[in-house]
């Protein structure tokens, strides 16, 4: 099956501690994004490539970091330095250009203790 | 002002009603706009893609209006299923690529 996978569903996370989100695509997209959802408010778009090896930071970047070393895989790390970590973590994917359509993976709630 | 705005609802409506909803954007140069529905606790998946000319996927309707900077979407024939929050996603490619969601709006179906 094709698809967008994201690991682990449920995450619970120490203050302070880092830790580090999977995404993996096999859909031989591109392009694939990272984006945070809280509570009664719209997506917000924390990094994003377009292409292996290179990614660039979205609108609420700060405590957070990714890398893109294999086409398929977009992992996210966040950091101590994020004030709030708490949130739902969706990654998603597109296959042409950023203007394209995105398909999103099934999520990771974060919570942190 | 939002980039994106769309009325949270929720909207309530019978089985087989027929529902709107609207979604305005402020920048002109907006590029590619979409339709998202989102279940409870769930990703956000793709209902449609909206152009100009409109666009039609059995009972739903979408539709561009550039000129007063809006995306609508419609739904005929309500279904229990159709509750879920729509999302709206308004796409800028010029001068950095920008991806905007709206909040969401809540549509709970009723028999």
């Amino acid at each position: 099956d094709g698809g967008i996978t994201q690991s682990p569903k449920y995450l619970f996370r120490k203050e302070g501690q880092n830790v580090t989100l999977s995404c993996e695509q096999n859909l031989n997209h591109d392009a694939m994004y990272w984006y945070r959802q809280d509570p009664g408010q719209g997506l917000r778009l924390i990094y994003y490539s377009q292409i292996v090896n290179d990614f660039q930071k979205g609108d609420i970047a700060e405590g957070y970091s990714v890398s893109r070393e294999k086409k398929e895989s977009f992992p996210l790390t966040v950091t101590s330095a994020q004030k709030n970590p708490t949130a739902f973590y969706l990654c998603a994917s597109s296959g042409g250009p950023i203007t394209d359509t995105q398909y999103f993976g099934p999520g990771t709630r974060l919570t942190v203790l | 002002r939002k980039e994106v705005e769309q009325d949270p609802g929720p909207f309530n409506v019978p089985e087989g009603a027929t529902v709107a909803f609207n979604c305005t954007y402020s920048n002109s140069a907006s590029q590619s706009f979409f339709w998202y529905r989102q279940d409870c606790r769930k990703e956000p998946k793709l209902l449609m893609s909206v152009y100009s000319s409109g666009n039609e996927d059995g009972r739903f309707t979408a539709q561009l209006n550039r000129a007063s900077q809006y995306i609508s979407l419609l739904i005929r024939d309500s279904k229990l299923s159709d509750s879920a929050t729509y999302l709206c996603v308004v796409i800028t490619g010029t001068g950095g690529f920008k991806t905007i969601f709206g909040a969401g709006t809540r549509l709970f179906v009723k028999a």
